[in-house]
């Protein structure tokens, strides 16, 4: 079955530091890759996705790059804020009539 | 247009009585998720409707769990004689299928706590 590795958390890292949150996946077929955000007290929204390999997802300064190689759709940025503070969850698509299949969440805290 | 809408926000009830859950899709939205949130957790997945194809209930915790999907549209999450381990916050989620795009709208979640 499909299934989702997220790098465990919390992560924490001080303003203006580089991200990266790994997240790998193992799947049927050509997936569609996401990014979900969960600010605190809030509910979880698209951040970023991308559908074929090589592509790259990007919004609000954070990229992840489709690697079909490596089987892998890793979150980067370059400078994180205080803002950028939440939960983010990595997920795929196999098509047809799967369900949409999540990693287990990377708590981020940024401290200024 | 209007988003994926849950009610209640808030629940509390008392160990032993039955909760149901409600969740507004967005329209036209073929595919619906139900998740399960506790404190400090990741995303735990219940069921999945699709169209008129039969749900996948393979993350239902336990036979005091059920939902349905009437008409395509509206959900209701039932749970029976619950727990105070059944506390957390449900959560739905819509799909529009078929047009290449599986992104999921959240709705806000309900808050359940069982006493």
């Amino acid at each position: 079955g499909n299934s989702v590795t997220q790098m465990e958390g919390p992560v924490t890292l001080s303003e203006e530091a580089f991200l990266t949150i790994n997240c790998t996946y193992t799947a049927t077929g050509y997936p569609s890759l996401f990014w979900y955000v969960q600010y605190p007290g809030e509910g979880l929204q698209l951040l970023l996705k991308a559908t074929k390999a090589d592509d790259k997802g990007s919004n609000k300064g954070f990229e992840a790059t489709y690697r079909k190689e490596t089987t892998s759709f890793h979150l980067e940025k370059g400078s994180v804020q205080v803002s950028d503070s939440a939960v983010y969850f990595c997920a795929l698509y196999s098509g047809g009539y799967q369900k949409v299949t999540f990693g287990t969440g990377t708590k981020l805290q940024v401290i200024p | 247009g209007a988003g994926v809408s849950q009610s209640p926000s808030n629940k509390v009830t008392e160990k032993g009585k039955d909760v149901e859950l409600r969740c507004d899709p967005i329209s036209g939205h073929t595919a619906l998720y139900w998740y399960r949130q506790s404190l400090g957790q990741g995303l735990e997945f219940l069921i999945y409707f699709q169209g008129n194809s039969a749900p996948d209930k393979s993350g239902l915790p336990s036979d005091r769990f059920s939902a349905e999907r009437t008409g395509g549209s509206v959900s209701t999450l039932t749970i029976q004689r619950t727990q105070q381990e059944d506390s957390a916050v449900y959560l739905c989620a819509s799909s529009l299928r078929g047009t290449g795009d599986e992104t999921q709208y959240f709705g806000p979640g309900t808050r359940l706590l069982v006493l």
